[in-house]
């Protein structure tokens, strides 16, 4: 079981470019999530989707999109990076059954926009 | 609005002393509330749980106690080790809605030193 899964690790960008960073859960979860982690403010939801099929803007969800692929899969696409971007971003998803909502999470990538 | 606080960025304890990291919250709907650690580099990862109706859970060395009238929630490690360096946050949840969504503080960084 590799849990959760994130590519790539790192990145770089100049303001303006495009990307999409790739999640993938194999623990069969419904539920998944995309954080970002900046300095100071803790982790924060950008986006999440309860189910396939379903997704929903979280708190910090401007400049981004998000794409329920499958069950397994659940990407974050930036369309024009900007500088405010940077930042390290975390995937995330939970088993429904679990009463407490806990989550698990990838390794993160670390993306800096220049 | 910051629904769950960590007032203290960072906390250092002598090896095989108590670490105390501290929580408080806003939100009286709160149903669970958790505590992730993350390494530099890493994802969090699931520390330990308590459920709202309850005042206190155990695990190990760490206990997290829960005062509901105060608004207010403690991680406790006892004894400390070096290997507990890392950054802790805590979070919340409100299970109405099952969509598992997580919120969180802004973290606070333990050290402890040999």
């Amino acid at each position: 079981n590799a849990g959760v899964t994130q590519t790539p690790k790192f990145q770089v960008l100049k303001t303006g470019q495009s990307m999409t960073l790739q999640c993938a859960q194999d623990m069969n979860h419904n539920s998944m999530y995309w954080y970002r982690q900046d300095p100071g403010m803790g982790l924060r939801l950008i986006y999440y989707s309860a189910s396939e099929g379903t997704t929903d803007k979280g708190e910090v969800p401007n400049g981004y999109n998000v794409s329920r692929l499958n069950k397994r899969e659940f990407s974050l696409r930036l369309e024009s990076a900007a500088p405010s971007q940077t930042s390290v971003y975390f995937c995330a998803s939970r088993d429904p059954g679990d009463r407490a909502d806990t989550q698990y999470f990838g390794p993160g990538t670390r993306l800096t926009v220049l | 609005d910051q629904q769950v606080k960590q007032n203290s960025p960072s906390l250092s304890v002598q090896e095989g002393r108590i670490s105390i990291l501290n929580c408080d919250y806003t939100n009286s709907m709160f149903d669970y509330f958790l505590w992730y650690k993350k390494y530099p580099a890493e994802g969090p990862t699931f520390l330990i749980s308590i459920s709202s109706i309850k005042d206190k859970n155990e695990d190990g060395r760490f206990t997290v106690f829960l005062n509901k009238s105060a608004k207010h929630l403690s991680l406790h490690i006892v004894p400390s080790q070096p290997g507990d360096s890392a950054v802790y946050f805590c979070a919340a949840s409100r299970v109405y809605g099952n969509t598992g969504k997580l919120i969180f503080g802004q973290g606070t960084t333990l050290q402890v030193k040999p």
